[in-house]
């Protein structure tokens, strides 16, 4: 069974600039999580989906993130414009929630953003 | 609210010691606990989870983790470590549908 696939792996950019990430679930979850982990902290959830459907994004900064999952399956994360402070790895998850409870989250190996 | 507390944030032990890395939570009724490794530039990989039944869970790697209802800890252990097992180490509990992430271990071994 393939994981989670996310690119790119690293990314640097400047501030104010633009930036996207992209998350492939394991095939047949219908939950995607994305997560924000700052250096020395535990994984922020920044978004839940599913479906296409957003579950939870009470902890996304609106005004400059914004994330979609199209037909249910691949997910992209874009911050624009950035700042320093989202350098941070990105973390994708998927489970196979709302499919029996408990459930288990599967992690990508993250995308870890420098923004200068 | 749920929440779960590491309050160890780094640890070192010699290769071959035993380890013990704590983990409190806070949840009203049985909670689903979870140990995850992160090793330098990797994602979130399971260790070991408990859902209910037996208080003792076996996992990966040689680790177990014992729960413990009347301290409200899921305590991870490994009888040996190996230079390997250097990385940081999650607790996470679940209620419904959310994750909540305690803010890590970091494990040093030495040689």
């Amino acid at each position: 069974e393939a994981g989670v696939a996310q690119s790119p792996r690293y990314k640097i950019i400047e501030k104010r600039q633009s930036v996207a990430f992209w998350c492939n679930p394991i095939s047949g979850h219908a939950t995607l999580y994305w997560y924000q982990q700052i250096l020395g902290q535990g994984p922020k959830l920044l978004i839940q989906f599913q479906n296409n459907g957003v579950v939870d994004d009470s902890q996304l900064p609106k005004d400059r993130f914004s994330a979609e999952r199209l037909k249910g399956v691949d997910s992209t994360l874009k911050i624009q414009p950035a700042k320093l402070e989202d350098s941070a790895v990105y973390l994708c998850a998927s489970s196979s929630f709302p499919s029996g409870l408990p459930y288990e989250q599967y992690f990508g190996p993250g995308t870890r953003l420098t923004v200068t | 609210a749920q929440s779960v507390t590491q309050p160890d944030i780094h640890i070192t032990v010699s290769e071959g010691a035993s380890l013990e890395l704590r983990c409190n939570y806070s949840y009203g009724a049985t909670p689903y606990l979870f140990w995850y490794v992160q090793s330098p530039g990797q994602g979130l990989q399971l260790l070991l989870k408990y859902f209910s039944g037996d208080t003792l869970v076996q996992g990966i790697k040689g680790f177990e983790a014992e729960f413990k209802r009347s301290q409200s800890s899921f305590n991870l252990r490994k009888p040996s470590v190996h230079w390997s097992d250097a990385a940081e180490y999650f607790c996470a509990t679940s209620g419904t549908y959310k994750y909540i992430f305690g803010t890590g271990t970091r494990l040093k071994v030495l040689a």
